[in-house]
């Protein structure tokens, strides 16, 4: 049960795009299309933005995507806007749940 | 709307124990796997267990397990943990979480471990 690998923080400017990466191994990301992100802002409870890899819940913004290639899954956020500051979270399926250590992500 | 309400959350010595309760409304309850998840001081999160819909399986992070034990009554829509020989390194605020998916999440209740 090792947390999955995520970058400590990315910055982006409002309008640019950036990606966080999430990297697992063969028993967990690479086996199950079962991976989820959540954000998190300061003093909140974390909020499902994305599941099964590439899925959105109603409500959550499309500029929010998921992808996943191999042991690595990758939440990319498009149009950066002021309010997408928040730390985040990848969660796969692996028997039971893991999660990446989380990404602060800073709009410049 | 979907309601997750945790409570129990204190101060405890090492040593001691403790039962987290999480009280929901807003969806069949019976129906959804439930999550403990927990967040230290700080830090990120940190799965700890689940419980399928109806109690028969559980899983448990090999952190607490042995020690703690994640139950269910699906008459009174709640989720509980109980949570035994409480280490400071457990001090976090512990949420309750909805489904496979994690896709709805309590507040929070905060526990502490310290003499």
């Amino acid at each position: 049960q090792s947390a999955l690998t995520q970058p400590a923080s990315v910055s982006g400017s409002p309008g640019q795009s950036i990606t966080i990466s999430c990297t697992g191994t063969s028993s967990d990301v690479g086996s199950y299309n079962l991976v989820s992100w959540y954000q998190q802002h300061p003093g909140k409870a974390p909020k499902l933005m994305i599941y099964e890899v590439s899925k959105r819940p109603s409500g959550v913004s499309n500029r929010f995507s998921g992808s996943k290639s191999g042991n690595t899954a990758s939440l990319t956020i498009s149009g950066l806007q002021a309010e997408d500051e928040a730390d985040y979270y990848c969660c796969s399926y692996a028997g039971s749940r893991v999660f990446g250590g989380g990404t602060k992500l800073t709009v410049l | 709307e979907v309601q997750l309400v945790e409570s129990g959350g204190v101060v405890v010595q090492p040593g001691g124990s403790l039962r987290l309760s999480c009280a929901a409304s807003g969806f069949t309850f019976d129906d959804y796997t439930m999550h403990w998840v927990r967040q230290a001081p700080g830090k990120g999160l940190e799965w700890v267990s689940l419980i399928s819909w109806d109690g028969g399986s559980t899983y448990y992070a090999d952190s607490v397990k042995g020690r703690f034990t994640i139950s269910r009554d699906n008459s009174k829509n709640s989720l509980y943990l109980q949570m035994n020989s409480l280490r400071t390194e457990d001090t976090a605020l512990y949420y309750c979480a909805k489904g496979y998916d994690l896709d709805y999440w309590g507040q929070g209740t905060l526990v502490t471990v310290s003499s």
